[in-house]
């Protein structure tokens, strides 16, 4: 059984750059959401898409959007890149109260 | 605006030493808690969560947490920590009506063996 899956794994952008970062669900869940993670610090939620809408969304501004895809799966996307931005993204997965994490991609902004 | 403190960045014990990290939190209204652990390399697993009931929780890897509702903690605990059981451990909280997981800092420990 497959768990979360991320891709890519690590990557590098410049400012001002776009980026786009893609999540697949453990089998059998609905619902994903998404977790930036600073050095140093616990994950800070970003978005939660749920039958292909964002349910419900954190502290981040309008740069940062998703989309999830008929088969659950995710994007996350961030325009216009500032060196703020580098960190991990999480892509967690569930399907009721519990969260499974995949490996994160870890992007940063030179 | 709900937060989540663990009190210890950094822990460092010996093999078979006792452990307990802190965790508490602010909110006001019921909420499910949680312990997750990263060991170096892995992604993120869940270590134990409570929901409601007993407030004493039973992990894998005989980890226990337990929550105190008038102090806003949920602490963990093993009696007997394995060199295996070095790793990063957060803490997190998100209220019953709210899909967003409030992360601690995060408690990075390292067992000696």
């Amino acid at each position: 059984d497959a768990g979360v899956t991320q891709s890519p794994t690590h990557l590098i952008k410049t400012r001002g750059q776009q980026v786009t970062l893609r999540c697949s669900p453990k089998s059998g869940h609905d619902t994903v959401s998404w977790y930036q993670q600073a050095l140093g610090q616990g994950p800070q939620f970003i978005f939660q898409y749920y039958e292909e809408e964002e349910r419900q969304r954190g502290n981040f501004p309008d740069r940062f959007s998703g989309h999830q895809f008929p088969n659950y799966s995710s994007e996350l996307n961030v325009n216009a890149l500032l060196l703020g931005d580098s960190a991990l993204y999480l892509c967690a997965s569930s399907y009721g109260k519990e969260l499974f994490f995949g490996e994160g991609s870890r992007l940063t902004v030179l | 605006a709900q937060s989540v403190s663990q009190h210890n960045h950094h822990v460092i014990l010996s093999e078979a030493a006792s452990l307990e990290l802190g965790c508490n939190y602010s909110y006001g209204g019921t909420v499910n808690l949680f312990w997750y652990v990263q060991y170096p390399g892995q992604h993120l697993q869940l270590l134990l969560k409570y929901f409601s009931g007993d407030p004493l929780v039973k992990g894998i890897k005989g980890f226990e947490a337990e929550f105190i509702k008038s102090k806003f903690s949920f602490n963990l605990r093993k009696p007997s920590v394995q060199w295996s059981d070095t790793a990063e451990y957060f803490c997190a909280v998100n209220a019953h009506s709210n899909y967003q997981l409030i992360w601690g800092a995060g408690t990075k420990l390292i067992i000696k063996p």
